[in-house]
């Protein structure tokens, strides 16, 4: 079976721009989370979605935005992109809601804000 | 707010060696998961161990140990056997109350020698 995959691999925009991330689950889960890992850093919660609800919001701005679809895909948005924001972003998914629940994470977007 | 804290940027190990990495955190729960992550250097986070904070007894999984003292709020992961592919970054994570955030310490660098 297939990991979670995340795309695109590499992102590089400039400041005030938007940026969409991508990740598919493993098939089978239907809870999908979002973190950000500044380099050096641990990753940082942004949020969890499960069955298409927002079940988690970690302490990040307002242009930080996510959604799930129907298959469990889910998107993260960034609006008015600032150089702080040059992470590599990480999706994980897990069959059920909770991050108490083992998470399986993507290889991760990494993005440049320049 | 909860708060985890890995003391050790960096440690190194001889292969077949043992070695201890340190994590403490800070809470007012009284339930909680502990977690050990590990993010090899092509990036992608696996799951090495989990520690249910009502369980006295320490997880085990294989070369794999944790140390848990409760009162103490320590929580130390140890590596028998050290294989070079255990070279990894290593984050300790907190997850407790209603927020659903699972909170990541700042990680350690584990460069296994031959």
């Amino acid at each position: 079976d297939a990991g979670v995959t995340q795309s695109p691999t590499h992102l590089i925009k400039t400041r005030g721009q938007h940026v969409t991330l991508r990740c598919s689950p493993i098939s089978g889960h239907k809870s999908v989370s979002w973190y950000q890992q500044v380099l050096g850093q641990g990753p940082q919660f942004i949020f969890q979605y499960y069955e298409k609800e927002e079940r988690g919001r970690g302490n990040f701005p307002d242009r930080f935005s996510a959604r799930q679809f129907p298959n469990y895909s889910s998107e993260l948005n960034v609006n008015a992109l600032l150089l702080g924001d040059s992470a590599l972003y990480l999706c994980a998914s897990s069959f059920l809601a909770g991050t108490y629940n083992e998470q399986f994470f993507g290889p991760g977007t990494r993005l440049t804000v320049l | 707010a909860q708060t985890v804290t890995q003391s050790q940027p960096e440690m190194s190990v001889q292969e077949a060696e043992t070695v201890t990495l340190s994590c403490t955190y800070d809470t007012s729960e009284s339930n909680y998961y502990l977690f050990w992550y590990k993010q090899p250097p092509s990036r992608q986070m696996i799951l090495v161990i989990r520690q249910e904070a009502y369980k006295q007894q320490n997880a085990t999984e294989n070369r794999f140990s944790v140390n848990f003292q409760k009162a103490a709020k320590s929580f130390s992961l140890k590596i028998s056997d050290s294989q070079l592919g255990d070279t990894a970054m290593y984050f300790c994570a907190f997850y407790g109350g209603a927020t659903n955030k699972l909170i990541f310490g700042t990680g350690t660098l584990l460069a296994v020698q031959p």
